[in-house]
């Protein structure tokens, strides 16, 4: 398996602009996380999936900010409109069992986004 | 609900000394407990876990201890290399939680040549 996928690697937007990013997680791995990764925040939890039903959104930072899993294989996080403080690197992790013996979390690459 | 705490923010270690890196959490629930490491530019990969059932956990040059009645947990790296300069993140998970894992906010670690 080659891993979490995650597109774009990087993305710089202009303010106002919708923003989408997507993620593959591991076959098999029935959660999948979105995190965000700021010097400021550390890794925020923004959203998470089991079997592609949202669990918990509470890290969602408002209503600009909304993901899906249409299905096994694909998510989306979009943010619209973009502001400047939206600036970051996006994680997007997946596992099994989350918590249990041989259930890591594996991240994607992430994806550094800019908005200008 | 959950907070974790990690100190230092930033430990520089001479090549070939050990490096210790302390958190603590709030819940008594928590029962797991994960290390990450990230290389600059790179993704947080697992390097260490522990559960509430355990007290210690070695892997080669790395351990991990837990004291459950203090609420804190340490990250080891003995005889530090170049390649363990990292960002390391610690990280709680409250039984509870309906999974949600709680980050602390990382240690820079850099090791001098």
């Amino acid at each position: 398996d080659a891993g979490v996928i995650q597109s774009p690697r990087h993305e710089v937007t202009e303010m106002g602009q919708e923003v989408t990013l997507r993620c593959k997680p591991i076959s098999g791995h029935d959660y999948l996380f979105w995190y965000r990764q700021t010097m400021m925040r550390g890794l925020e939890l923004l959203i998470y999936f089991n079997n592609n039903v949202p669990i918990d959104d509470s890290g969602m930072p408002e209503d600009r900010f909304s993901a899906k899993m249409p299905n096994a294989s694909f998510s989306t996080l979009k943010i619209q409109p973009s502001e400047p403080r939206d600036s970051a690197v996006y994680f997007c992790a997946s596992s099994q069992i989350p918590g249990q013996p041989n259930t890591e979390a594996f991240f994607g690459q992430g994806t550094r986004l800019t908005v200008v | 609900g959950e907070n974790v705490e990690q100190h230092p923010s930033t430990l520089s270690v001479q090549e070939g000394d050990s490096a210790v890196i302390k958190c603590t959490y709030s819940d008594s629930a928590s029962n797991y407990f994960p290390w990450y490491k990230q290389e600059l530019g790179k993704r947080p990969q697992l390097i260490i876990d522990i559960r509430s059932n355990v007290g210690e956990k070695k892997d080669q040059r790395i351990a991990v201890t837990l004291n459950k009645t203090a609420k804190h947990f340490s990250l080891h790296i003995t005889e530090t290399q170049p390649e363990d300069s990292a960002v390391y993140f610690c990280a709680a998970s409250p039984m509870d939680s309906n999974y949600q894992l709680i980050w602390g906010a990382g240690t820079k670690l850099i090791i001098k040549p």
